[in-house]
């Protein structure tokens, strides 16, 4: 299916566990996206990418890892998760003036 | 850096009615894109309209019409004929125009709105 997918959609995880959200897009975007979603916040960006092995923080990027070896996958990972990280997280890719957004990915850390 | 201000954390309004929803936003660019999106209880983040900045004329789509003034950096939303399915979180977007790249959205906080049968 052509688009913008997440996995998982939800994920229930430990403190200091490793956690790996997955993005896949199959428009051959150069540009990818990760934003987090919190009550009173807003949409935050967490690191995007320009291209294959490029790729720069954005405004909340601590305690998050990113990869693109792949144009159309951009994995986030939480290294060891905390409580903090308990959010919703979106990937995105874009085209000039335009984002696409995937449908979310819910995580909870207890 | 930009900013983008929503000063209307919840609004209602009565199906069939029409509300208009703020937002204001700071940039010394010239050059962007403005942004409405929805967010209905499914979560999923869809446009609803886009405003070119070099573009005097207000983008209309539908029933979903803004109000862009430049100067006073103000683009705020008007949903026409307001029906129960307009029922969702609205954020209001920023993104600096940038020629052969693809910028970054910048939101506001969001606008919960609940339409009223």
């Amino acid at each position: 299916d052509a688009g913008i997918t997440q996995s998982p959609r939800y994920k229930i995880t430990e403190t200091g566990r490793q956690v790996t959200l997955m993005c896949h897009q199959t428009w051959s975007h150069s540009y990818m996206f990760w934003y987090r979603q919190d009550l009173g916040h807003g949409l935050r960006l967490i690191y995007y990418s320009a291209a294959a092995d490029i790729t720069d923080k954005g405004e909340v990027p601590d305690g998050y890892v990113v990869s693109r070896s792949k144009t159309e996958n951009f994995p986030l990972t939480l290294e060891s998760a905390t409580r903090s990280q308990t959010s919703v997280y979106f990937c995105a890719s874009g085209l000039t003036g335009e984002l696409f957004f995937g449908e979310g990915s819910r995580l909870t850390v207890l | 850096a930009q900013t983008v201000t929503q000063s209307q954390p919840e609004m209602s309004v009565q199906e069939a009615e029409t509300v208009t929803l703020s937002c204001t936003y700071d940039t010394s660019e010239n050059n962007y894109y403005l942004f409405w999106y929805k967010q209905p209880p499914s979560r999923q983040m869809i446009l609803v309209i886009r405003q070119e900045a070099y573009k005097q004329q207000n983008a209309t789509e539908n029933r979903f019409s803004v109000n862009f003034q430049k100067a006073a950096k103000s683009f705020s939303l008007k949903i026409s004929d307001s029906q129960l399915g307009d029922t969702a979180m609205y954020f209001c977007a920023f993104m600096k125009h940038a020629f052969g790249s693809q910028g970054n959205l910048i939101f506001g906080k969001g606008t919960k709105l609940s339409v009223k049968p």
